[in-house]
């Protein structure tokens, strides 16, 4: 078992650049959130699934941004353009309804690097 | 004014004492708190979580509520080096998490 799991961990691009980041959740969580981190600051969220549909984006978040869990399952979440302000931590979480939505559980991260 | 607020640290204490790490939030309504222990590098993990006023123990640590005064704390007993972390407190929100900045602990042998 399986925590959650993030691909890749780290992701070094040039800015202009588009990026992929997968995520896998928890097998039998249906909720799977986005945040993303900068140094010395806590995780932000950034958007959330329950299943296949996104229930919230923040209003902080560029339409460079999207995010996709087609199937319920893994999700990705693809930066357009990228620039050197995109540089954080991408962290996943998953939780599960039939607990508690705010259980959350975070996987290692994508750390993004944009030069 | 930050909707969690913590002291960002470091807070040193000597192995084997108890650490005591606070914060306050500004939400009268939240119901749920949470707080994360994040290794440097790594990624935020739960270890304790708490919705009723009060105290909640968990072996070393003990998270304590106090919604009318709108503060939750953590308790570390007989801490240790490998506790030397960044902890960070977080509030539930319309699905979602609301993070502080963190605390740094640093326990010293």
């Amino acid at each position: 078992d399986t925590g959650v799991s993030q691909n890749p961990r780290h992701k070094i691009t040039k800015r202009g650049q588009n990026v992929t980041f997968r995520c896998d959740p928890i097998s039998e969580h249906n909720r799977l959130y986005w945040y993303r981190q900068t140094l010395g600051q806590g995780p932000e969220f950034l958007t959330y699934f329950q299943n296949e549909a996104q229930l919230e984006k923040s209003r902080l978040l560029s339409d460079r941004f999207s995010a996709e869990r087609p199937k319920g399952s893994f999700s990705t979440l693809e930066i357009q353009r990228t620039e050197q302000g995109d540089s954080a931590m991408y962290l996943c979480a998953s939780s599960s309804l039939s607990r508690s939505s705010y259980e959350q559980y975070f996987g290692p991260g994508t750390r993004l690097t944009v030069t | 004014q930050k909707e969690v607020e913590q002291n960002s640290g470091p807070l040193s204490v000597p192995e084997g004492a108890i650490a005591s790490l606070n914060c306050t939030y500004s939400d009268r309504g939240s119901q749920s708190f949470f707080w994360y222990r994040q290794y440097s590098g790594k990624s935020p993990e739960l270890i304790m979580f708490i919705y009723s006023n009060g105290d909640k123990e968990d072996g070393r640590f003990t998270a304590q509520l106090n919604k009318a005064s709108q503060y939750v704390s953590l308790l570390i007993r007989d801490s240790q080096p490998s506790d030397s972390a960044t902890y960070l407190c977080a509030v539930g929100r319309s699905d979602k998490l609301i993070f502080g900045t963190g605390t740094r602990l640093q326990v010293f042998p």
